[in-house]
């Protein structure tokens, strides 16, 4: 089954940038959906299909997807931003949706 | 506005069946392009993908869930539901129902219910 692998955890100061990242086997040939979670609360999409933010997601978030690594990137930080972030892509070959496990973003 | 609100027991008992159904509002179920889905996040842990319905009845599953998950569609209530069989306290999590694309990309959400699995 196809795996998504992100690091557990990423920590940056205020106003800094922030990237975490979403390996997988050729990620690049699929679209990556990036979700924020706040404590209690249901994911939102921050990014979809790679680099297209939704409506109402600050300019400050980006994507990118190439090769073997997505990535996610978060430009002058704050406080706010600080949750889980989970990276997403359909699977094809077997027909499923798949989640990374997960990365925690602390704001320093 | 579609929104989505699941309903069903907070507490099952190991080996016995977990039925949760989702229903949703501002919006027909049967005239969308949309698979609707279940996503469970145990505490302190990750999103799983469970598995979706299309209106049609189609179902795609989670392979480490597929013997024990059903999902099915009634496009006349405009609900749909989850079934989980043989429970263990590994099955204690948050559960979504949620509105997703093809490609799994989730748009709307419902709040999440906490189910767990205990005697």
């Amino acid at each position: 089954s196809y795996v998504l692998t992100q690091p557990p955890s990423v920590s940056v100061p205020p106003g800094k940038t922030a990237t975490i990242t979403c390996g997988g086997n050729k990620i690049g040939a699929k679209s990556v959906h990036w979700y924020q979670q706040q404590p209690g609360q249901a994911p939102v999409v921050v990014i979809q299909n790679d680099s297209d933010r939704p409506a109402g997601i600050p300019e400050r978030f980006s994507g990118s997807n190439s090769g073997n690594m997505a990535s996610l990137t978060i430009s002058s930080v704050e406080a706010g931003d600080e949750a889980d972030y989970y990276c997403q892509v359909w699977d094809g070959s077997s027909d499923h949706v798949v989640f990374g496990g997960g990365t925690k973003l602390t704001v320093l | 506005q579609v929104q989505l609100q699941e309903s069903g027991p907070g507490l099952v008992k190991p080996s016995q069946t977990l039925s949760l159904t989702c229903s949703v509002s501002g919006g027909s179920i049967a005239f969308t392009t949309y698979y609707w889905s279940w996503i469970r996040q145990p505490a302190g842990k990750g999103l799983e993908w469970i598995g979706r319905v299309y209106a049609s009845g189609s179902t795609d599953y989670n392979s480490s869930l597929k013997s024990r998950v059903t999902i099915s569609v009634d496009t006349s209530k405009n609900q749909f539901s989850l079934r989980l069989s043989s429970v263990t306290a590994a099955d204690t999590a948050v559960y979504y129902c949620a509105r997703a694309d093809y490609y799994g990309l989730v748009d709307v959400w419902a709040q999440g219910t906490t189910v767990a699995v205990a005697s």
